[in-house]
């Protein structure tokens, strides 16, 4: 059982706006940072959202991160079959002092 | 920009200590403001966060393995490393080596290490 709770699974069609969901508690999404992680599968996970809106150099700005309480969510626009993959939510928990994933949403591009 | 590659045992018999080192290369593991950690993969699910180390030398563990986990880091070899013990088959997992500078988006992943625990 993930301390952060993100949907197993979701699903888009190129050209698609879809989004992910992570929610977790007060000790975790609420007081620290959220990032956000693609993994293509059989490769390294690649950090694609960072102090929860931030993109790194090289991601697309058709990612976008945003926060709220103890909830966060990742949105990408455009869809495309390129982006199917396994995506992670991530966070520093206080209680735990230790860093929290979600236990990943895999993304079909249909 | 930073390479990271881990090396170490494939194969790990139960009840044994699993050991892996994570080689540095194309900058100073003592660089200022950065972290170094270890996650693993088990096959078919979620990523888990082992544990990481500070380049103060501060480290923070998982307390689900706490009792069993060492991360140490040797500068002289730019190497960092992890140490479990007491492996069980619930440890079999691709196990990755990274490094992130705190804040700002860089970070450096390695390639990942299957580790199979099995007499």
């Amino acid at each position: 059982q993930s301390v952060l709770t993100q949907p197993p699974s979701a699903s888009g069609t190129p050209g698609q706006r879809v989004t992910i969901s992570c929610s977790g508690s007060s000790s975790n999404i609420g007081r620290n940072y959220l990032y956000w992680y693609q993994q293509v599968p059989g490769t390294t996970p690649k950090l694609l959202i960072y102090r929860n809106n931030q993109r790194p150099s090289g991601v697309p700005d058709r990612f976008s991160g945003s926060k709220s309480g103890t909830s966060a969510s990742l949105a990408i626009s455009g869809l495309r079959s390129e982006d199917e993959a396994d995506y992670y939510c991530a966070a520093w928990d206080d209680s735990l002092s230790g860093q929290v994933f979600g236990g990943g949403t895999k993304l079909t591009v249909l | 920009q930073l390479q990271l590659q881990e090396s170490g045992p494939g194969l790990v018999k139960p009840s044994e200590t699993l050991s892996l080192t994570c080689t540095v290369s194309g900058g100073s593991i003592s660089s200022s403001g950065y972290y170094w950690g270890w996650l693993r993969q088990p096959p078919g699910k979620g990523l888990e966060w082992i544990g990481s180390i500070s380049y103060s030398g501060t480290t923070y563990y998982n307390p689900s393995l706490k009792s069993r986990v060492t991360i140490s880091v040797d500068t002289s070899k730019n190497q960092f490393s992890l140490k479990l013990s007491s492996v069980t088959a619930a440890d079999t997992a691709v196990y990755y080596c990274m490094g992130a500078a705190a804040g700002t988006g860089v970070d450096y992943w390695g390639q990942g290490t299957l580790v199979t625990v099995s007499s």
